[in-house]
């Protein structure tokens, strides 16, 4: 079975707070994804990654960044934390075979609270 | 932008009673997913349909992919509590990586 963890289940930071939060998988897959879940809204992407030291942005990638200097790893960054980034944050993985990319395997998610 | 639109919105339904959600867009998709959530997980896929008019099942999921390629449905047979979630549609689309769109999801609710 595939397998995503994340860091934390539950964060609560202050205003102005640099937050770093982990993700890892544990199936050798390329591309690794950041998404934040907010009501009524779905999943939006942050940023993605297909290969280690590589990153792409996502929709919203404002107020973001990320890291991946392993395969098995991949980090976001809030580099000064807004209460308008209080939010889930699900981070994702999939097999990439060629052209075609497999379905993406979500961690837990990460309830983070902004004060 | 690309966008998808889940209905309804919200289900409060009786347990054995069969559930029957959509999706649609203005644009055109490659692939279609289905996903459940449950409280306090992520997102797990239930059903992922590849081609137009093509129809799968899952146990008691039923999930086709629109003819026009720009809608998707799902239906679940004589619901369960456990059923109880949310169902996100999802498009994926080639770009310059296959990019996933997600819909608002539908929240489950079933009553014993």
């Amino acid at each position: 079975d595939v397998k995503v963890t994340q860091s934390s289940r539950y964060l609560v930071k202050r205003t102005g707070e640099k937050v770093f939060l982990e993700c890892v998988q544990d199936m050798d897959h390329e591309n690794m994804f950041w998404y934040r879940q907010d009501p009524g809204l779905g999943l939006r992407l942050i940023y993605f990654s297909y290969d280690v030291k590589m990153k792409e942005k996502g929709d919203i990638p404002e107020g973001y960044s990320v890291s991946r200097e392993k395969k098995e790893r991949f980090s976001l960054i809030l580099e000064s934390a807004s209460t308008n980034q209080t939010s889930m944050y699900l981070c994702a993985s999939s097999f990439q075979a060629g052209a075609r990319t497999d379905t993406q395997y979500f961690g837990p998610g990460t309830r983070l609270t902004v004060l | 932008g690309q966008q998808l639109n889940q209905s309804p919105q919200s289900m409060f339904i009786q347990e054995g009673e069969d559930v029957s959600m959509n999706c649609t867009s203005s644009s055109i998709f490659n692939t279609w997913l289905w996903y459940k959530q449950e409280p306090g997980e992520g997102p797990v896929l239930l059903i992922a349909l590849y081609k137009a008019g093509e129809l799968t099942s899952n146990g008691r999921l039923t999930a086709q992919f629109g003819i026009t390629r720009k809608d998707s449905f799902l239906n679940i047979s004589a619901s369960i509590p456990s059923d109880v979630g949310i169902y996100f549609c999802a498009g994926q689309v080639k770009t310059s990586y296959d990019k996933v769109i997600f819909g608002p999801g539908t929240s489950l609710s079933v009553i014993p």
